[in-house]
């Protein structure tokens, strides 16, 4: 298996719901990340695992919540989201924080 | 703090060959990176070269790094259609994490 998943491909949510995005991979990489990206933007850093330990975040809001249950799962918990939220969602990984990224396909989040 | 640049459009005509420039200012990155992005997709790495590389070549790629200029560039012999896409140079450097470039728009012409 030598790619990264992310569930679900689009999201849709109110400004009072509780959501979460879900990202695998059973590359056996040690490193994970979450990145924030706007139209005709680059990729924006938010939080990076490893080792299954959060190791960088970039002054995200504290409505944005990750978790790393194991090597293989990395988890962003979304709670109380404002409609400039609303963005692609990118997971990816890499055998060690020195190595270079594999990305998935991202979700789509809305915020109405 | 790091800080990577790229022209932000090409066109070029089928069949021709793309050139897309990278420039970066941190002089202890490692590893340079070229990733494609495709329209409502994530991001795909294409290729990287070590900083004490000068060239790499991976059949219609070809990296071309000029680490004293600090100035990356990705040729794409051949072009076609279906490279049409976003393409984003990122460095990384010892103990930093990826810095990704604006991205350069292709856009191929039949």
């Amino acid at each position: 298996d030598t790619e990264v998943t992310q569930t679900p491909k689009h999201l849709v949510m109110g400004m009072t719901n509780k959501k979460s995005l879900k990202c695998e991979q059973h590359m056996g990489h040690r490193a994970m990340y979450w990145y924030k990206q706007k139209a005709k933007k680059p990729p924006e850093l938010m939080f990076v695992y490893s080792y299954e330990k959060l190791s960088i975040n970039e002054s995200v809001p504290s409505r944005f919540s990750p978790e790393c249950p194991n090597s293989s799962l990395l988890n962003l918990h979304l709670h109380a989201l404002q409609p400039e939220d609303s963005a692609l969602y990118l997971c990816a990984s890499s055998l060690s924080p020195m190595d270079e990224q594999f990305f998935g396909p991202g979700t789509r989040l809305t915020v109405l | 703090g790091e800080d990577v640049e790229q022209s932000l459009f090409l066109s070029v005509r089928e069949g021709d060959s793309s050139v897309i420039n990278c420039t970066y200012t941190d002089s202890s990155s490692t590893y340079l990176y070229w990733y494609k992005q495709e329209p409502g997709a994530g991001l795909q790495l294409l290729t990287y070269i070590f900083s004490n590389m000068d060239m790499k070549q991976d059949q219609r790629l070809t990296v071309l790094l000029n680490k004293k200029d600090k100035h990356l560039s990705l040729r794409i012999a051949d072009t076609q259609t279906g490279d049409s896409a976003i393409y984003f140079c990122a460095e990384n450097g010892y103990g930093q994490n990826f810095v990704f470039g604006p991205g350069t728009r292709l856009s191929v012409l039949p």
